[in-house]
């Protein structure tokens, strides 16, 4: 069956980078683009970026152009996620997801969480 | 960029009762809208893509309808699991794919 299974929570001080990773198992992962997905506390989800692991190529939301990098790894079939320069406004739960077909988010990871806090 | 509007954001039903959830988009999205679910603590999960297609293993319960920029999720009969978040999102023009903001369905 699929698994989507990301890193652990993470507390970052403003300014810091986080890195996080998402896992598959149980599909094509080089099939398939994974977006990465954001939920601020209490709040609705906001798309962030897309990669393909096919070939690296990426799109970026233009809100985070430039304060992301999204890679994979498809020896392990792990995709990565960046965001640099973060602010308090950077609290939330980061999903990743893998895509039926594009922009249908089939495969959720079960979240990371990420803090950011002086 | 679409922007998704959901209403009502809260629909309080009691178990049993049918469920109507509405999205709107800015412009026409033709039928690439999909739904999800979201419970407390959970990541979201596929209902519905392509407006009307049911995902695997979703219970028939749930339906999906609309087309251009009206979309509505029907749940036929309410059971205790389905009380939850619901968010649309579209995905004919990128980037973004673009939510809207979800509505609530709780127990009356």
């Amino acid at each position: 069956q699929v698994q989507v299974v990301q890193s652990g929570g993470e507390v970052k001080k403003p300014g810091a980078s986080v890195k996080i990773s998402c896992t598959a198992s149980g599909y094509t992962f080089i099939n398939h683009g994974i977006s990465w997905v954001r939920q601020a506390p209490g709040q609705g989800l906001e798309w962030m970026g897309w990669i393909t692991p096919y070939n690296g190529r990426t799109t970026y939301a233009q809100k985070f152009q430039g304060r992301v990098t999204m890679t994979t790894d498809t020896s392990t079939n792990t995709a990565y996620m960046e965001l640099r320069s973060l602010t308090s406004d950077d609290t939330g739960i980061y999903y990743c997801a893998g895509e039926a077909a594009a922009g249908i988010l089939v495969y959720w990871g079960q979240g990371t969480h990420v803090t950011v806090s002086s | 960029e679409i922007v998704m509007t959901q209403f009502p954001a809260t629909l309080s039903m009691s178990p049993g009762e049918r469920a109507i959830l509405s999205c709107r988009a800015s412009q026409s999205v033709n039928t690439n809208l999909a739904w999800y679910q979201q419970k407390p603590g959970q990541a979201p999960r596929l209902l519905i893509y392509g407006a009307t297609t049911r995902a695997t293993g979703i219970p028939v319960r749930f339906s999906g309808s609309g087309s251009g920029t009206e979309f509505t999720l029907t749940i036929s009969s309410l059971q205790s699991e389905d009380f939850a978040l619901y968010y649309c999102q579209q995905y004919k023009n990128w980037p973004p794919w673009t939510f809207g903001q979800g509505t609530k369905v709780e127990i009356k």
